[in-house]
């Protein structure tokens, strides 16, 4: 398998439920991004990982959670979403942080619905 | 400063025509400016990029023009196809900071 995995496609939970996104990325990239697509508005960066460290918070609240435990993978922990959290959240992985040399390769994303 | 300002907003345009699809920036310290195109159901794929100290980019029908001066940046498609219809992005980073700050997105329409 090549490229940017994520799992699961779509996801529908309620307010209280826990639930994790997973991106797994088979291109040997050091860094891993978390973005949130919303209809018409520009993507919004939430995380980003450089060698499983967290570089960057961009002000995310607290119910979003994320988690690197190897450059390959990233996960996103989700707890007590609130509807306005409905979107497409994608992952993201470059060989490293910064600019030209450094092109971000997207999965597919996740659909979030929160009920 | 740190926005990027894309319009329009959706394009509709016959097979065969230039969409032209523009962007302007307001930080200088912006050293990199990539295109990303957008399929329904996929993420934004990498389409081409262009650095400030070049005019013009072309990869294939694609075609990027930059002007330093007014901040600006635009994709031209040439003899554009339906299979060209998706939703493309624009943004812009530098070496220093990692952060690509993106534009709000075209949604392109070829038709046949």
């Amino acid at each position: 398998e090549t490229g940017v995995t994520q799992t699961p496609r779509h996801l529908v939970m309620g307010m209280t439920n826990k639930k994790s996104l997973k991106c797994e990325q088979h291109l040997g990239h050091n860094a891993m991004y978390w973005y949130k697509q919303s209809a018409k508005k520009p993507l919004e960066l939430m995380f980003v990982y450089n060698f499983k460290e967290q570089t960057e918070n961009n002000s995310v609240p607290s119910r979003f959670s994320p988690e690197c435990p190897n450059s390959s993978h990233l996960f996103l922990h989700l707890h007590t979403l609130q509807p306005e959290d409905s979107a497409l959240y994608l992952c993201a992985s470059s060989p490293s942080i910064g600019g030209w040399a450094q092109p971000q390769h997207f999965g597919d994303g996740t659909r979030l619905s929160i009920l | 400063q740190q926005q990027v300002k894309q319009s329009p907003q959706s394009l509709i345009v016959q097979k065969g025509g230039i969409p032209i699809i523009n962007c302007a920036y307001e930080n200088t310290a912006f050293d990199y400016f990539p295109w990303y195109q957008q399929f329904p159901g996929k993420g934004p794929a990498l389409l081409i990029a262009i650095r400030p100290d070049v005019s013009e980019k072309k990869e294939g029908r694609f075609t990027i023009s930059f002007n330093k001066s007014a901040k600006q940046f635009s994709l031209h498609i040439m003899d554009s196809q339906p299979g060209d219809s998706a939703t493309y992005f624009c943004a812009a980073g530098s070496g220093s900071n990692y952060q690509l700050i993106w534009g709000a997105g075209t949604k392109l329409i070829i038709k046949p």
